[in-house]
């Protein structure tokens, strides 16, 4: 597509249900990166992809956090049992490459509030 | 756990006024650094791919340099305008992945 794309925009979670985000990145990016970003900071690391192959997963907070890609393309990040500090906004990015000369292109995020 | 920080926080202007912000890193073992703009309701966007100690980059009244050496980025905006509102961002490159500061957000008012 176009763009980087995120769904849902918005979810309210009852505290102890699980959720689904998902990402659909612009054709063809080898690279895809999921941040949280908490009101106030800056987008914190969680996870990354090269293709289908998860490379790094030092950030995801909990084993509550889990994320795939499956097949090379669209990613899904999944939390079991929500707990309220699970609210934020989830960022979704891909990129060429994870290269030097290669910025992130960014979707509007989903903003996830856990009540 | 990598240190990117940013400053000011915040920033009010007037339109008109000109104005620079700074973002520090680490200064060792540097790949790249990166600028974002992100408004209000849309996704941070890409503004500026920095790879070299001494790299001055430029997009329309918006400008940045680059010092690896001793770890800092500045960006400047000129003559600041209303539309330039938005918290700017930067992203340090480091082992496959971006560590991001906090951001400055500025509001420029008319």
């Amino acid at each position: 597509g176009a763009g980087v794309s995120q769904s849902p925009r918005y979810k309210v979670a009852k505290r102890g249900q699980d959720v689904a985000l998902r990402c659909d990145p612009i054709s063809g990016h080898v690279s895809l990166f999921w941040y949280q970003q908490a009101l106030g900071q800056g987008p914190e690391f969680l996870t990354y992809f090269q293709n289908e192959a998860q490379l790094d997963k030092s950030g995801l907070p909990s084993d509550r956090f889990f994320a795939e890609r499956p097949e090379g393309s669209v990613s899904t990040l999944k939390i079991q049992r929500t707990q309220q500090e699970d609210s934020a906004v989830y960022l979704c990015a891909s990129s060429l490459s994870t290269g030097a000369n290669y910025g992130y292109t960014f979707g509007s995020g989903t903003r996830l509030t856990v009540v | 756990i990598l240190n990117v920080e940013q400053s000011p926080q915040s920033l009010h202007v007037q339109e008109g006024d000109s104005t620079n912000f700074t973002c520090s890193f680490p200064s060792s073992n540097f790949y790249a650094l990166h600028w974002y703009r992100w408004e209000t309701a849309k996704s941070p966007e890409a503004l500026f791919v920095m790879t070299l100690n001494g790299d001055e980059k430029k997009k329309g009244r918006i400008s940045a340099t680059l010092n690896t050496k001793e770890g800092y980025s500045y960006l400047y905006i000129k003559g600041s305008q209303p539309e330039d509102s938005a918290t700017y961002l930067c992203a340090f490159l480091n082992a496959g992945k971006s560590t991001f500061g906090d951001g400055t957000t500025l509001t420029v008012k008319p």
